[in-house]
């Protein structure tokens, strides 16, 4: 079954670090692009980056620069998202998404993960 | 605020028509492919419409797509109470660097 599986919702306390995981199954993993999204209560989406799970590369959104890491495990086809410096505003559901190759004009994702919930708060 | 704007609600009857806009500008829309997602209540994005106008498998007809130069548009025909959600375009931004989403679209199914 062509899926991606997020770990469990998270609650940290500012100025924590949190690593969510996005296992891949059903497909080739390095055939595609892993993309995180995320979405804050009652709010629209926001893009984060993504990794290249080939090679390893990534191209992080100047907003998180410096304080997001997207990592890969190609043995057990599973992607991280680690994110440093947590505050309140960072609460939100983080979704994985699977995305195509290629120049960033054509993408899109068309699979995509049930979210996982991080929650900031002392 | 997003960059690529999107009225905040739509509304229709069963088996009407409704549009959904999508506002951009030359640095997304108007030299990058669109997409759309649709959000159901309490779940994650499905995408619905990519490179503008195609319709993935398993996406009814009902959906389609258009753009023309920094706007985009999303048509549902034959309104549905499934189609209930929350709608997103989307685009890379070549001045950002950055995979934007509009600011999203309500649809209620009156």
């Amino acid at each position: 079954q062509v899926q991606l599986v997020q770990s469990g919702a998270e609650v940290k306390k500012p100025g924590a670090s949190v690593k969510v995981s996005c296992k891949a199954s059903g497909y080739t993993f390095t055939g595609y692009y892993l993309h995180w999204v995320r979405q804050a209560p009652g709010q629209g989406l926001e893009w984060m980056g993504r990794i290249n799970p080939n090679s390893g590369g990534t191209n992080y959104a100047q907003k998180f620069q410096g304080r997001v890491t997207m990592t890969r495990d190609t043995s057990i086809t599973t992607a991280y998202m680690e994110l440093s410096g947590l505050r309140s505003d960072d609460t939100a559901v983080y979704f994985c998404a699977r995305g195509t190759l290629g120049f960033a004009r054509y993408w899109y994702f068309d699979l995509w993960g049930r979210g996982t919930l991080v929650t900031v708060s002392s | 605020q997003s960059v690529l704007t999107q009225p905040p609600s739509a509304s229709g009857t069963p088996g009407q028509r409704v549009t959904i806009s999508c506002s951009g500008s030359t640095s997304n829309i108007g030299s990058n492919t669109v997409n759309w997602y649709q959000q159901l209540p309490g779940t994650a994005p499905k995408l619905l419409i990519y490179i503008n106008d195609q319709r993935p498998s398993g996406v009814p007809d009902r959906f389609s797509g258009s753009k023309s130069d920094t706007s985009a548009s999303l048509a549902i025909s034959g309104l549905q109470s499934e189609d209930e959600a929350d709608y997103y375009c989307a685009a890379w931004d070549d001045s950002l660097n950055y995979y934007v989403f509009g600011s999203g679209t309500k649809v209620t199914v009156l």
